[in-house]
């Protein structure tokens, strides 16, 4: 079963419009929400992460919403560049010290010039 | 900078062989990890190491092994390969939680 569950699976958007990539979870242990990056042929790489103590993170233009009652979290791209496009994933950590990650099913983001 | 590095980028194997899939970080991390990446499902964990000679099943062991010898190589074993593990493989290393380094990963054709 899938412990985030990511929308859209795809997503085109116009170059300088925002991008919104959605995750869900329904395990309240879930304790740290990062997002990460992949362009083809690369691994996943780190972009930005929030703690469910702040309802907002933002790194340049960058952003992560949490809305931690309704258990879900959101990344929004503003002033999308057609380098932002990538395939975007969502994941969760099982509280202080565990070791592994959940992840979302992943969203093809491509922004159109 | 941190470097991971899988052992090739491209494989073609035949059902019932074994395979191995090896990786390497280069940054003295105590977690590595492997995952498979498939469309519309993500990434998902098949194991991870936090330690030499440590080991841990993730949420998808079943027909695969693995193997860490050494600190800085963790290796991926298919026992007898058949086409539901045709994937591209993705391993990682972090020495903490909060950071999972990538490799560019292995795509993995059975025939």
């Amino acid at each position: 079963q899938q412990q985030v569950k990511q929308s859209p699976q795809s997503l085109i958007v116009q170059k300088g419009g925002i991008s919104i990539i959605n995750c869900a979870y329904e395990n309240t242990a879930f304790d740290y929400f990062p997002w990460y990056q992949q362009f083809p042929g690369k691994g996943p790489a780190l972009l930005i992460a929030i703690r469910p103590d702040v309802s907002e993170k933002k790194e340049g233009r960058f952003t992560i919403s949490f809305n931690k009652s309704a258990k879900q979290f959101s990344l929004h791209i503003m002033d999308s560049q057609p380098g932002d496009s990538a395939t975007y994933f969502c994941a969760a950590r099982k509280g202080e010290g565990a070791q592994k990650l959940v992840f979302g099913q992943g969203t093809r983001l491509t922004i159109n010039p | 900078d941190v470097k991971v590095t899988q052992s090739s980028r491209y494989l073609v194997k035949r059902t019932g062989e074994k395979v191995f899939l090896e990786c390497v970080q280069d940054m003295d991390h105590e977690n590595m990890f492997w995952y498979r990446q498939d469309p519309g499902l993500g990434l998902r964990l098949i194991y991870f190491s936090y330690d030499v000679k440590m080991k841990e099943k993730g949420d998808i062991p079943e027909g695969y092994s693995v193997s860490r010898e050494k600190k800085e190589r963790f290796s991926l074993i298919l026992e007898s390969a058949s086409t539901n593990q045709t994937s591209m493989y993705l391993c990682a290393s972090s020495p903490h939680i909060r950071a999972q380094y990538f490799g560019p990963g292995t795509r993995l054709t059975v025939l």
